[in-house]
């Protein structure tokens, strides 16, 4: 049972446009939701975090949203960079006493220059 | 090291041979997880160490499945008689806290069971 789902497998963006990536999960314990960004042969590195106290949070380009009614959040990237190219993946846990994290499935985003 | 290093990078096997991954953790940290994403599907946990605590093995698919991981650092994750739905990247990651949303990923392992 796919706890954390992302519908979109692939996304394509221009260069300098804003690039949205959606993540929809169905466990209400989740309070804690990470987004990773992964290239190829490399192992997916953290890419920016958000409590479900939060509706939001901004690093530089990078910020996510949460919804917790909707039980959906989503990462923005504004301008959209071609080093941005890589697979997303949207990931949630509870915060303490958790060991693992639940993920989805990624989202293939290509920036055409 | 400077960070998560797994070997081999990549591993081809027939079916019903053994086979065994490597993680190294980086240095210092004490909780150390596998992951394994299988085509089209995202990254499934597998197992949990956290310093001399017995490990958290839920994630393990079958009795096939084991890892330990020895002297609190260097884990090997042995999947026996393997099967062609073992074919996956398995990822190996580490935190120096007990706290997965800190955790640092390797670049995994492909495996693939011809």
């Amino acid at each position: 049972d796919q706890q954390v789902k992302q519908n979109s497998p692939s996304l394509s963006v221009q260069e300098g446009r804003i690039s949205i990536l959606n993540c929809d999960y169905t466990n209400s314990m989740f309070d804690y939701f990470l987004w990773y960004k992964k290239y190829p042969a490399e192992g997916p590195t953290f890419l920016i975090s958000i409590s479900s106290i939060k509706d939001k949070n901004e690093d530089g380009r990078f910020t996510v949203f949460l919804n917790k009614s909707a039980k959906h959040l989503s990462l923005h990237i504004v301008p959209s960079q071609p080093g941005d190219s890589a697979v997303y993946f949207c990931a949630a846990s509870r915060r303490t006493g958790a060991n693992n994290l639940f993920f989805g499935t990624g989202t293939r985003l290509t920036v055409i220059p | 090291g400077a960070g998560v290093s797994q070997s081999p990078s990549n591993k081809v096997t027939e079916k019903g041979k053994d086979v065994e991954l490597r993680c190294d953790p980086i240095s210092g940290h004490t909780a150390l997880y596998w992951y394994r994403q299988s085509l089209g599907q995202g990254l499934e946990f597998l197992i949990y160490f956290q310093g001399n605590s017995a490990p958290d093995k839920s994630g393990l698919p079958s009795d096939r499945f084991s890892a330990e991981r020895t002297g609190g650092s260097v884990s090997t994750l042995t999947i026996q008689r393997t099967q062609q739905e073992d074919s996956a990247v398995y990822l190996c990651a580490s935190s120096q806290t007990p706290v997965v949303t800190e955790a640092f990923f390797g670049q995994g392992t492909r495996l693939t069971v011809v």
